[in-house]
């Protein structure tokens, strides 16, 4: 039982590249989270997944994408990299039965 | 406003204890949450309470809710260097989306 893995762990962009952020679970949990982490602003939620095909946005959604085409993945996708985008980037994901988010342990990028 | 408000630092002397102070704004909270976040890694759960409970105690920790003041504190007894971190509170409100504060970061020093 891996939990909650996140692919890549670091990445370096240039500004205007575009990239996806893969976040899986073996938990067969409903919920899945996006959210960014910046020093001194805790963290923020980017975009969120109630179920498999369904999507909604959070509380910092702009120049991101999410897909959930299966339960068990969740996509975050940038089009066109910025340098605010450099940030720590987490995936969670919580069963519908419980409030307890499971995180991953993260993506650092950075944006030139 | 619907904020989680917490203290940025905490600086403790190893074998004292910490004391992480955390208000929030929505009286219809249902769970409160405290999360861990070690250096280079994710958040772990480290211990909730209820909206209907006034203290919960898990061997060092210890949690008080004073729901009156929307005030929750998390203690931690017997401060060693490992516990050094950076502790988020968090809230629920009956829905699947938790609402975190910014963190305090924990500096435990000999």
């Amino acid at each position: 039982n891996a939990g909650v893995t996140q692919t890549p762990k670091f990445r370096v962009l240039k500004t205007g590249q575009s990239m996806t952020l893969l976040c899986a679970q073996d938990m067969n949990h409903e919920y899945m989270y996006w959210y960014r982490q910046d020093p001194g602003m805790g963290l923020r939620l980017i975009h969120y997944s109630v179920g498999e095909g369904t999507t909604a946005k959070g509380e910092v959604p702009d120049g991101y994408n999410v897909s959930r085409l299966k339960k068990q993945n969740f996509l975050l996708g940038l089009e066109s990299a910025a340098p605010s985008q450099t940030s720590v980037y987490f995936c969670a994901s919580m069963s519908s039965g419980n409030n307890e988010q499971f995180f991953g342990p993260g993506t650092r990028l950075t944006v030139l | 406003g619907e904020d989680v408000e917490q203290s940025l630092f905490l600086s403790v002397r190893e074998g004292d204890s910490s004391v992480i102070n955390c208000t929030y704004t929505d009286s219809s909270s249902t769970y409160l949450y405290w999360y861990k976040q070690e250096p280079g890694a994710g958040l772990q759960l480290l211990t909730y309470i209820f909206s209907n409970m006034d203290m919960k105690q898990d061997q060092r920790l210890t949690v008080l809710l004073n729901k009156k003041d929307k005030h929750l504190s998390l203690r931690i007894a017997d401060t060693q260097t490992g516990d050094s971190a950076i502790y988020f509170c968090a809230e629920w409100r009956g829905s699947y989306i938790p609402t975190f504060g910014r963190g305090t970061s924990l500096i435990v020093h000999p």
